[in-house]
């Protein structure tokens, strides 16, 4: 069955260090992998996602993202903090549902940032 | 950009009544909508699968007598929570599909807090 594990509950890191959350991911087939950022009363917002091709995503607000399919992984990096990315983040796989996919969310990864 | 609608933002209800929740896709329409239910410092966890003129999918170990999901019309889902227990307080989040040709985008609503008393 498909599943995505985020290793890490809670991680503080220097504003201006750099960061990596980690995320694997287990699917039979080719998956459409996806991150989504949760700040406190705040909805979903993606981050980025990855269906196919250049296996380096780019997305907002400077975050991108690996995929690599040999380690099961996906993880998101950013080369410098900002104090305004505390909040949650979940790595998300997409299973193809009839013309649509359903998307299961990993356990999720609080970021903190220390002034 | 595309956006999804939920109402109520938060409602508070008595043990033992049903409370709706409405989600809407405000400039697409959508076929397939999902719900989600999110416990504090938890993950989302996927309910069900609403699908346009049929029958809701619901995941294993979702009580589907529990959680009744209606949608009507390509831009509504509906999420009736019946006898509500106060196990039932959560945060409830909706998702719609917007497919355009083979591109495919999911749209996260900003969620329903429910708090059963």
């Amino acid at each position: 069955a498909q599943s995505v594990t985020q290793p890490d509950i809670h991680i503080t890191v220097s504003e201006g260090a750099s960061l990596e959350l980690r995320c694997n991911y287990s699917y039979g087939a080719t998956p459409y992998l996806f991150w989504y950022v949760q700040s406190p009363g705040q909805g979903l917002q993606l981050l980025l996602k990855y269906f196919s091709g250049d296996t380096l995503v780019q997305g907002i607000k400077g975050f991108e993202a690996e995929f690599k399919r040999s380690q099961s992984s996906f993880n998101l990096r950013k080369p410098s903090v900002h104090w305004s990315d505390a909040a949650e983040y979940f790595c998300a796989v997409g299973v193809r549902y009839s013309s649509a996919s359903k998307i299961i969310f990993g356990s999720g990864t609080r970021l903190s940032i220390r002034p | 950009g595309a956006v999804v609608s939920q109402h109520p933002s938060r409602v508070i209800c008595k043990s033992g009544t049903s409370v709706k929740i409405e989600c809407r896709s405000l400039d697409f329409q959508a076929t397939t909508m999902f719900w989600y239910r999110q416990f504090p410092k938890q993950s989302l966890m996927l309910m069900a699968t609403s699908n346009e003129g049929s029958k809701a999918t619901y995941e294993q170990g979702v009580e589907k007598d529990k959680f009744l999901i209606n949608h009507a019309s390509l831009t509504l889902s509906t999420l009736t929570v019946t006898s509500a227990h106060p196990e039932d307080s959560s945060f409830y989040i909706c998702s719609a599909i917007r497919l355009a040709g083979q591109q495919e985008t999911q749209y996260f609503g900003p969620g329903t807090r429910l708090l059963v008393l």
